[in-house]
């Protein structure tokens, strides 16, 4: 099946430093998203990019569809402690009934 | 507003035992559905997605089994449950407005003892 590689697996970082994560996949896909994690509940959708090259922001985070359409990067500016979680990228083709499949996430820590 | 509601949160069964998970949506209609299951430390796997009454689509073979008896009713069963079963289950909805743009619901965690 599809897999997609996201890195780093987990990252440590100080209140107020910027995070960069991101997502690759062996195959193209035309809708790339992010999801985050907190622990004990479900994900909950950050942002979603629907054409290749779009960079979308969405308050401190932003995030963009690579052109090659095999990946995508997700930026954390001035982090805060509730930005602790697990974040995700999913990607899907329109026509497959929204089947999402995710990455192995990638998570965040913020110490003080 | 759209919500989702799964239960039960949390449900510790000894292997061999029965499951039934419930996932229910409410203010919307004729949306497709979904389970996935989180194992712990891992990501999310698609288990089964339904497009409308009586329409299941499996993406794994396994040891669950999932029904769709209502338009906003989702139900993943088990007759006998493996250890394997752990994890965390998830259920999820479209409207069907934006291409993958799915809201989850609380979970469901799962132990088989």
């Amino acid at each position: 099946g599809q897999q997609l590689n996201q890195s780093p697996q987990s990252m440590f970082i100080q209140e107020g430093e910027d995070v960069s994560m991101n997502c690759t996949s062996s195959s193209i896909f035309n809708t790339w998203l992010w999801y985050k994690q907190d622990p004990g509940e479900g994900p909950v959708l950050l942002i979603a990019l629907y054409k290749a090259g779009e960079l979308t922001s969405n308050g401190r985070l932003t995030a963009q569809f690579g052109i090659t359409r095999k990946d995508s990067f997700l930026n954390i500016s001035a982090s805060i402690p509730s930005d602790v979680g697990i974040y995700f990228c999913a990607v899907t083709n329109t026509g497959t009934a929204s089947k999402l499949t995710f990455g192995t996430g990638t998570r965040l820590q913020v110490t003080l | 507003s759209q919500t989702i509601h799964q239960w039960p949160a949390t449900l510790v069964q000894p292997v061999g035992s029965p499951l039934s998970l419930e996932c229910t949506v409410e203010g919307t209609s004729n949306p497709n559905l979904y389970w996935y299951r989180q194992a712990a430390g891992r990501g999310l796997q698609l288990l089964f997605y339904s497009v409308g009454i009586g329409q299941i689509s499996s993406e794994v073979p396994q040891n669950l089994s999932a029904s769709r008896p209502q338009d906003r009713q989702f139900i993943l069963s088990s007759k006998k449950l493996l250890l394997s079963d752990s994890g965390f289950y998830l259920c999820a909805w479209i409207s069907g407005r934006r291409t993958g743009e799915l809201f989850f619901g609380e979970g469901s965690r799962l132990t088989v003892l």
